[in-house]
């Protein structure tokens, strides 16, 4: 079966860039997501179609996809932004998550 | 404004059954796919299953540890997602997610609505 691996954990000082990155065989050619999930809360669609933003999320998110990796970026991060995220993609038959990464804003 | 929220999680016996349902507004459900989404305690995301659209006849997918034991389906004119749940392990702990994709969700599928979580414990 299709995995993703995400790192554990990052940190990252306020006002700097997080990058969080989402591994996984040929990933760059399927299309990923990214969910942000605060404690005690559903998940919160960020990134979609690798780089897009539904409406209502900041701009500080962004994401990439290519070759093997897919990462979500947040520029300017913010204390609010602390959270589970994980990213999404399509194993064929079904979505597949990776194992999400716990984002600290420290 | 999209809607989505679950009910029927509670306290099981390892062996017997559940149903949960995932009631949904603001959106004409019978064209969207519906997502199953389980979250361990402490841990990721995992699908559990979904149920295409109507359109898609309604196709469904399984993760491999629940097929053959969990059963989903719908009713669209209620606007409601089922998810039966049948000999249940204790390993089926967890909050359970009903979310929205897109009519057939295929390669480029997202889920852009989730429910709050209904908390389903199996334990003895």
């Amino acid at each position: 079966s299709y995995e993703l691996i995400q790192a554990p954990s990052v940190s990252v000082s306020p006002g700097q860039t997080a990058s969080i990155t989402c591994s996984g065989d040929k990933l760059g050619n399927k299309y990923t997501s990214w969910y942000q999930q605060r404690p005690g809360q559903s998940p919160v669609l960020v990134i979609f179609q690798d780089t897009k933003r539904p409406s209502g999320i900041p701009e500080r998110f962004s994401g990439s996809n290519s070759g093997n990796t897919a990462t979500l970026t947040i520029s300017g991060t913010q204390a609010m932004d602390e959270a589970d995220y994980s990213c999404q993609a399509w194993d064929g038959r079904k979505v597949v998550f990776g194992g999400g990464t716990k984002l600290t804003v420290v | 404004d999209v809607q989505l929220v679950e009910s029927g999680g509670g306290l099981v016996q390892p062996g017997r059954s559940l149903r949960l349902s995932c009631t949904a507004s603001g959106f004409t459900f019978g064209d969207y796919a519906i997502n199953w989404v389980r979250q361990a305690p402490g841990k990721g995301l995992e699908l559990v299953g979904f149920i295409r659209s109507k359109a898609y006849s309604g196709a469904t997918e399984y993760v491999a540890s629940v097929k053959g034991r969990f059963t989903i389906s719908r009713d669209d004119s209620k606007s409601i997602a089922y998810l039966q749940m049948n000999s249940l392990v204790t390993e089926d702990t967890a909050v359970y997610y009903c979310a929205r994709g897109d009519t057939y969700c295929g390669g480029d599928c997202y889920l852009d609505y989730w429910g709050q979580g209904t908390l389903v414990t199996v334990s003895s």
